[in-house]
């Protein structure tokens, strides 16, 4: 099985653009959640989609947002970017919700994104 | 709220020796899943092993080993016989099974092999 994949891989951008990240699941996982890893932070939990509806939401600004489509495939989306935006954000599929079966989440490579 | 807290920045460890990286979490629940994930200079993330909290029994995978202490709320991670392909960042994470919660890491521990 192919694992998860994410486009770009690198993003440079300006402060006050916008960026849209995709994010392609293993085959037949359901769930798809994003983090934003930086050296000062480590690994923030942003949001988490299942059946294309939102059913997680980390302490992030509006200008975070998401969403998935029914092939379950996710984009991310930041407006008014800021150079604080400057990270590397990981997609991470799994089976579903964790719910009573604590599955486990798979993770892409992560698209390193920098504004200047 | 779930905190998931690794002390030990960095650790070191002779290739072929066995390591320990500790972690503690703090948590009300009884239901919960733990997870060791590595993630090596190429970035990605790899999942190590799991523990579902209602086994009493400490996971292994090959190598890799865990220490659960549930009343602790400890879940350190043995590696065994060290290869320098271990060489990587460990995160330790939490996830509830009570509620559909977003998975908590820790900080990190940061791994070296010396050949």
């Amino acid at each position: 099985k192919a694992g998860v994949t994410q486009t770009p891989r690198y993003l440079i951008k300006t402060r006050g653009q916008q960026v849209t990240l995709s994010c392609s699941p293993i085959s037949g996982h359901r769930s798809v959640s994003w983090y934003q890893q930086t050296p000062g932070q480590g690994l923030q939990f942003l949001f988490e989609y299942f059946s294309e509806t939102q059913r997680n939401k980390g302490n992030f600004p509006g200008r975070f947002s998401g969403r998935q489509f029914s092939n379950s495939r996710s984009e991310m989306n930041v407006s008014t970017l800021e150079l604080g935006d400057s990270a590397l954000y990981l997609c991470a599929s799994s089976l579903g919700l964790a719910g009573r079966w604590g599955y486990e989440q798979y993770f892409g490579p992560g698209t390193r994104l920098t504004v200047t | 709220a779930q905190t998931v807290t690794q002390s030990q920045p960095e650790m070191s460890v002779q290739e072929a020796e066995t390591v320990t990286l500790s972690c503690t979490y703090d948590t009300s629940e009884s239901d919960y899943y733990l997870f060791w994930y590595k993630q090596p200079p190429s970035r990605q993330m790899i999942l190590v092993i799991r523990q579902e909290a209602y086994k009493q029994q400490n996971a292994t995978e090959n190598r890799f080993s865990v220490n659960f202490q549930k009343a602790a709320k400890s879940f350190s991670l043995k590696i065994s016989d060290s290869q320098l392909g271990d060489a990587a960042m460990y995160f330790c994470a939490y996830r509830s099974a009570e509620n559909n919660n977003d998975m908590r890491f820790g900080a990190g521990t940061r791994l070296t092999v010396k050949p």
